[in-house]
């Protein structure tokens, strides 16, 4: 399978902080790369996918770059609705696989 | 729009097998493949299996590989999983999502699965 690893594990930010999120796959995925955002007790929410392709309704302060092997989620200006678990995943091989997360916390 | 609508709760002895249902509406059900992903207590996504609505072809982690079906019945626009032997490591929310562009757009509410003797 192909691995997905996400750093950091965990952030401390403050509203309108500028937060950038990495995701290093264990192999080359083109833009194969989703992400995906999670708060307690909810299912998880597709925030982007293509690895830039911001799904209908999501802010403009959420953008994703990169391709190959490392990617990256950026929130420009984070506001209080943004804390929560985020989770890259990859869907170029036949198995899918996610990150552990990130969660950022004020 | 599109909603997805899983089954209720469940609690099972260690052994039993427990399915799991999930009913989309708001779209042609055969469009989309349908996957499912688990996340026991405090930890991570775990992705378990797809199914190809329109033909019923499957894919399955190798984790689960053998003890985990997915089904799908294209008349009640509803797909199902199925976990056998179940141990108490599968003490998880079970979710289904739908896929459109390789990413997983809409997602059911989550099923607690929760293995007990």
């Amino acid at each position: 399978d192909i691995q997905m690893t996400q750093s950091p594990s965990s952030l401390s930010a403050s509203v309108g902080d500028r937060v950038t999120i990495t995701c290093r796959a264990s192999q080359s995925i083109s833009t194969y790369l989703n992400w995906y955002q999670q708060k307690p007790g909810k299912a998880p929410k597709l925030l982007i996918y293509a690895a830039s392709s911001l799904q209908s309704g999501v802010p403009s302060r959420f953008s994703g770059s990169g391709s190959g092997t490392d990617f990256t989620l950026t929130i420009s200006g984070l506001q209080p609705e943004d804390f929560a678990t985020y989770y890259c995943q990859q869907s170029y091989s036949t198995f899918w696989t996610f990150g552990q997360g990130t969660k950022v916390e004020i | 729009q599109v909603q997805v609508v899983q089954s209720g709760a469940e609690v099972k002895k260690p052994g039993a097998s427990v399915r799991v249902s999930c009913k989309a509406s708001g779209y042609t059900f055969t469009t989309y493949a349908m996957h499912w992903v688990r996340q026991a207590p405090g930890q991570r996504l775990e992705w378990m299996g797809w199914i190809n609505a329109a033909n019923g072809n499957t894919k399955y982690s190798q984790k689960f590989q053998g003890r985990v079906t997915i089904t799908r019945d294209t008349s009640a626009s509803t797909a199902h999983m199925e976990l056998s032997s179940l141990r108490s490591e599968d003490t998880a929310i079970y979710y289904c999502a739908t896929e459109e562009d390789t990413a997983m757009f809409y997602w059911g509410q989550g099923t607690l699965v929760t293995v007990s003797s």
